[in-house]
């Protein structure tokens, strides 16, 4: 069974600053990944897929993210954070139906003024 | 707006009682699941559905049952509510057979007594 792990429970940055958010997986193929972002009292949206192809792809509010095979991961990254980016951020791993969907545990992001 | 909706939004239940949480989608998905939202646990899937008239059981489903009444809508029941209970419920659906890419609900805050 393939498991996902986010080794960041809290991040805090500052407006304007980079973002790196880490995922790593364990599976034996190379599974779909996906970051899905959570903001307060709302569900999770999509921000990005990889099913194959280019390694670095993109996402919706500028987010992109870059599936590295030999490291099993498949970090999210920003340039520049907004304050409207705080939020939960999740990453998950499928290999093929949305039953075999798995999450992990989530970081949250906060960001200084 | 397409999307998936639930009810109730917010719900307090004594211990023992029953509750009903109700989904509905828009989208013409075939495959439709319940998650379970807890502190540091990410998301669990507790029941889902891949098309009109089946249901399978996920990671989590002791003391849940569901319903798939039509395409459309997905119920999800606790017969007799326990404190371990108490969480975060989203119910989702799937874009397509495969794509692992859930569309989520707003979510239902269950605290049981």
């Amino acid at each position: 069974a393939q498991s996902v792990t986010q080794p960041d429970i809290h991040i805090t940055v500052s407006e304007g600053a980079s973002l790196e958010l880490r995922c790593n997986y364990s599976y034996g193929a190379t599974p779909y990944l996906f970051w899905y972002v959570q903001s307060p009292g709302q569900g999770l949206q999509l921000l990005l897929k990889y099913f194959s192809g280019d390694t670095l792809v993109q996402g919706i509010k500028g987010f992109e993210a870059e599936f590295k095979r030999s490291q099993s991961s498949f970090n999210l990254r920003k340039p520049s954070v907004h304050w409207s980016d705080a939020a939960e951020y999740f990453c998950a791993v499928g290999v093929g139906s949305g039953d075999k969907l798995t999450f992990g545990t989530g970081t949250r992001l906060a960001v200084r003024p | 707006n397409a999307g998936v909706t639930q009810t109730p939004k917010f719900q307090v239940l004594k211990t023992g009682q029953s509750m009903t949480l109700q989904c509905a989608q828009d989208m013409n998905h075939n495959s439709m699941y319940w998650y379970r939202q807890d502190p540091g646990m990410g998301l669990r899937l507790i029941y889902y559905s891949a098309s009109e008239g089946t249901t399978d059981k996920g990671e989590v489903p002791n003391g849940y049952n569901v319903s798939r009444l039509n395409k459309r809508e997905f119920s999800l029941r606790l017969e007799s509510a326990a404190p371990s209970q108490t969480s975060v419920y989203f119910c989702a659906s799937e874009t397509g057979a495969g794509a692992n890419v859930l569309t989520f609900g707003a979510g239902s805050r269950l605290t049981v007594l």
